[in-house]
């Protein structure tokens, strides 16, 4: 158990919804970030928060957006879908230590767009 | 853009043989991670290399971060069905988050 909590697992929809995905990070990390996992681009990386504030931004579609609440859980709200939005939505979290980070994956939510 | 290029992409192997994925980049890293990801599950930490020319073991992996901090390699030494999986490495240049490289997916036969 990696200590990063995502929800929900699985989420099916329809073009043209909108659906929000959810992250609780682990105790006293306050970087969060979000990653899409498709089968022939691997990891992209989405977006990150730390402690509230974006800290980064990555090929995140204007459609996709993201917050991180004071409780420093994190939501991914991805609206007017479509059927290339399906894929495996990974959040992670991290602590910097000097030179290094390392980051601890949920367990993603399989998002499937029909 | 820092692009992490993994080989092969795919290594379908015998139960006990030895085996190496690589990952280079043309960016100079600060560190650099390998992680583990099996189906439907989220990608695990396995190490973090710092260190030009570091070699860390982990029972039968041997990973080694290059002397220039822009490529790595993981070797499996008598690999196991357990060892199948998609092994992924992530570079970090303390400016960036993480990026991940696409992954070299291994199948261990029995």
């Amino acid at each position: 158990d990696s200590g990063v909590t995502q929800t929900p697992k699985h989420l099916i929809t329809a073009t043209g919804q909108r659906v929000t995905l959810r992250c609780s990070p682990r105790s006293g990390d306050l970087s969060v970030y979000w990653y899409q996992q498709s089968l022939d681009q691997g990891l992209q990386f989405l977006i990150q928060y730390y402690n509230g504030e974006e800290r980064a931004k990555g090929n995140i579609l204007e459609r996709f957006s993201a917050q991180q609440f004071p409780d420093l859980h994190s939501e991914l709200n991805l609206s007017s879908l479509e059927l290339g939005d399906s894929a495996l939505y990974f959040c992670a979290s991290s602590v910097v230590l000097g030179l290094n980070t390392e980051a601890f994956f949920g367990q993603g939510t399989r998002l499937t767009v029909v | 853009t820092q692009l992490l290029e993994q080989s092969p992409q795919f290594l379908s192997i015998q139960e006990g043989e030895n085996l190496t994925v690589y990952c280079n980049s043309s960016s100079v890293f600060s560190s650099l991670q390998w992680y583990r990801q099996e189906p439907g599950e989220g990608p695990v930490l396995l190490v973090t290399v710092v260190t030009g020319g570091e070699v860390k073991k982990l029972k039968r992996l041997t990973f080694q971060f290059g002397d220039a901090r822009k490529d790595s390699s993981l070797h499996i030494t008598a690999a196991q069905p357990g060892d199948t999986g998609l092994y992924l490495c992530a570079g970090y240049s303390g400016n960036t988050p993480l990026v991940f490289g696409k992954g070299t997916r291994l199948s261990v036969i029995a």
